[in-house]
């Protein structure tokens, strides 16, 4: 099947930025979401690219695509300790959503 | 952004009970509706697509008989675990499928068969 990789985990210094990176395999891919779950929560759509960007930015979020290298990141500008949480990137080709294991990102003072 | 209602967000049943689980739609409607199954410390795994007004699609593994998915409505389609036993237990997110392609989730049901 399918695979989307990340890393497990990633710590950052308040304030400082945050860079996720996600890789998957299928080349059919159309859209690549981030989605953030909080402990005993739903996903919270953060943010998606359609395939053919290389690039998205939502306020403190920046997407970035390497459709070449299948290359997915999350950049979190001025990282918050409200932005601790687990984050999922996700790919969907043919309409089916396939996902990471998730980054779990600790914010610490 | 568009919402998707999950209930109840938390259940305890005994085992050979079954339990229902709904996801809405709330301000659009979904043609199509995911429902996953989350493992603690894991990703999603998606258990069965279910479209509106036909049967569901269940991934490879996932036993039908088991996990009952209706689609009644563009709206609202269910969860059904039937025969719950303790390694049922587990949290189920379903999402529903916007025209443009994004996916919005519900809150999540955790399910704790004693």
């Amino acid at each position: 099947g399918e695979d989307v990789e990340q890393s497990l985990f990633l710590s950052v210094r308040e304030g400082d930025s945050s860079v996720i990176n996600c890789t998957y395999t299928d080349s059919s891919s159309t859209y690549l979401y981030w989605y953030k779950q909080e402990p005993g929560a739903g996903l919270q759509l953060l943010t998606y690219i359609f395939s053919n960007m290389d690039m998205k930015q939502d306020q403190r979020l920046t997407v970035l695509l390497n459709k070449k290298d299948k290359h997915l990141s999350l950049r979190i500008a001025d990282t918050q300790t409200g932005d601790s949480a687990i984050y999922f990137c996700a790919e969907m080709a043919d309409y089916i959503p396939t996902f990471g294991r998730g980054t779990s990102l600790i914010v610490h003072p | 952004g568009a919402v998707v209602s999950q209930h109840p967000s938390r259940v305890i049943c005994k085992s050979g009970t079954s339990v229902k689980i709904e996801c809405r739609s709330l301000d659009f409607q979904a043609t199509t509706m995911f429902w996953y199954r989350q493992f603690p410390k894991q990703s999603l795994m998606l258990m069965a697509t279910s479209n509106e007004g036909s049967k569901a699609t269940y991934e490879q593994g996932v036993e039908k008989d088991k996990f009952l998915i209706n689609h009644a409505s563009l709206t609202l389609s269910t969860l059904t675990v039937t025969s719950a036993h303790p390694e049922d237990s587990s949290f189920y997110i379903c999402s529903a499928r916007l025209h443009t392609g994004e996916l919005f989730f519900g809150e999540g049901s955790r399910l704790t068969v004693l």
